[in-house]
């Protein structure tokens, strides 16, 4: 069975660029979240998807960030525009059950110049 | 919301020493994981474990929900342990659905 794949593995670009990460997660996984780790920091959570709803998206940092998950399947997530502090690692996750156990993605680190 | 501690921050062995990594918690939680992040970034599931003891090889985990914390026994460590060692908690009063990870321990295992 196939974890959760995360692409770009690593994202370079340009202040004021756009870059979408994408998460596939294990399948029949109806939980998805995305975390960030900035600066070898805390891992915080961003939001929470069950299958296409949004669940909970307290941690989004601002209106730059936007998460989709058309279909209740695979889960994209936009920075546009992107800033320096947006910088980091960014973790996808999924779960079978609201409080079930988490899978982790290899993360997509991304790098803002 | 829920908070979350992990002690030490910063742990240096000599391979071959056994270690305990502290977890605790603010409120009552639904279920409590552990995690390593190895060196190339990759966040590997340790445990899930709500409550109770359980062993994987060289590595254990105890969490006492009630006195709310949770320790990760590492023993005979070896140098593929050093990384950043981190507990996540879902639950509290409030009802949330999202994990919230600890600041981590960050483990260094010399040959």
């Amino acid at each position: 069975e196939a974890g959760v794949t995360q692409f770009p593995s690593h994202s370079v670009i340009e202040k004021g660029q756009t870059v979408t990460l994408r998460c596939d997660p294990i399948s029949g996984h109806d939980n998805l979240y995305w975390y960030r780790r900035v600066m070898g920091k805390e891992i915080k959570f961003l939001l929470h998807f069950v299958k296409e709803s949004k669940q909970d998206e307290s941690g989004m940092p601002n209106n730059r960030f936007l998460a989709e998950r058309t279909g209740g399947t695979y889960s994209t997530l936009k920075v546009q525009p992107a800033e320096l502090e947006d910088s980091g690692v960014y973790f996808c996750a999924s779960s079978q059950q609201l409080t079930g156990e988490l899978f982790f993605g290899e993360g997509s680190r991304l790098t803002v110049l | 919301g829920i908070q979350v501690e992990q002690s030490p921050p910063d742990l240096i062995l000599q391979e071959g020493a056994n270690s305990t990594l502290r977890c605790n918690f603010s409120d009552s939680v639904n279920n409590l994981q552990w995690f390593h992040q190895n060196p190339w970034g990759q966040l590997i599931n340790l445990f899930y474990i709500p409550s109770g003891t359980k062993q994987n090889g060289r590595l254990s985990a105890t969490t006492v929900a009630t006195e709310r914390y949770s320790l990760l026994y590492i023993s005979s460590s070896q140098t593929t342990d050093s990384g950043v060692y981190f507990c996540a908690v879902v639950g509290g009063a409030s009802g949330t659905y999202k994990y919230i990870f600890g600041t981590g321990t960050r483990l260094k295992v010399l040959a």
